[in-house]
């Protein structure tokens, strides 16, 4: 079965530090996400883009997140000025469609550390 | 907002035993409704799904029912396998959201031999 790709599986960054976490979605899909799970606490959403712009977001995207698709291939999630509070698992996804009946496919992460 | 509540874990179990992992959820619409497993070192995959009230989702011996009156999505299975062992995602889905999921906190499940 196609897989999203993330990496890297563990980043380790310095509070303040400007972080990108990288994702290759499956290459037929249209529609990616982010998503973030805080150890101990649920999945959550952040951000959905379609067609190389954000879709809806979730009120923990603010001004310090940003994604961007900067080619065919890859999708990022860019944190500004990295706080101890986004220490968090890093989920990236993607799917051929949407409407609240998708598949989504899941990469297996990209922990992140904010010292 | 809509969300999912579920059992917490971890549930230990040994091998062939019945499992059941309680969902509930809340929501303004008709949402969708999703089983997510995570294994180890991997990310999230499906495991089943339904639509609408009274939908029945089943893969790999997982079977769970979209009960509207009950609001509730428990995931069962009659005789789970050392490779059960995962953590297990209770999710909604409005249909008019773009991928905007609504996950519970995870049940881990341990099968021991």
């Amino acid at each position: 079965e196609p897989e999203v790709t993330q990496t890297p599986s563990h980043q380790v960054t310095q509070m303040g530090q400007e972080v990108i976490l990288r994702c290759v979605p499956i290459s037929n899909h249209l529609y990616f996400y982010w998503y973030r799970q805080i150890l101990g606490q649920k999945v959550e959403f952040l951000v959905s883009f379609y067609n190389n712009e954000i879709s809806e977001k979730s009120e923990i995207f603010d001004d310090q997140f940003s994604v961007e698709r900067p080619d065919g291939s890859n999708f990022t999630l860019k944190i500004r000025s990295t706080k101890l509070e986004d220490s968090a698992m890093y989920f990236c996804a993607s799917s051929e469609r949407t409407g609240g009946n998708e598949k989504l496919f899941f990469g297996s992460g990209t922990q992140l550390s904010v010292l | 907002g809509d969300s999912v509540t579920q059992m917490e874990g971890p549930v230990t179990l040994s091998e062939e035993a019945f499992l059941t992992i309680n969902c509930t959820y809340t929501a303004t619409g008709y949402p969708s409704l999703f089983w997510y497993v995570q294994y180890p070192g991997e990310g999230l995959q499906l495991l089943l799904k339904a639509t609408k009230a009274d939908d029945k989702g089943s893969n790999k011996g997982f079977e769970a029912t979209y009960r509207k009156e009950t609001t509730s999505f428990h995931l069962e299975k009659g005789s789970v396998q050392v490779s059960d062992s995962a953590v297990y995602f209770c999710a909604l889905s409005d249909r008019r959201s773009w991928g905007k999921f609504q996950f519970g906190a995870g049940t881990q499940v341990v099968v021991t031999p």
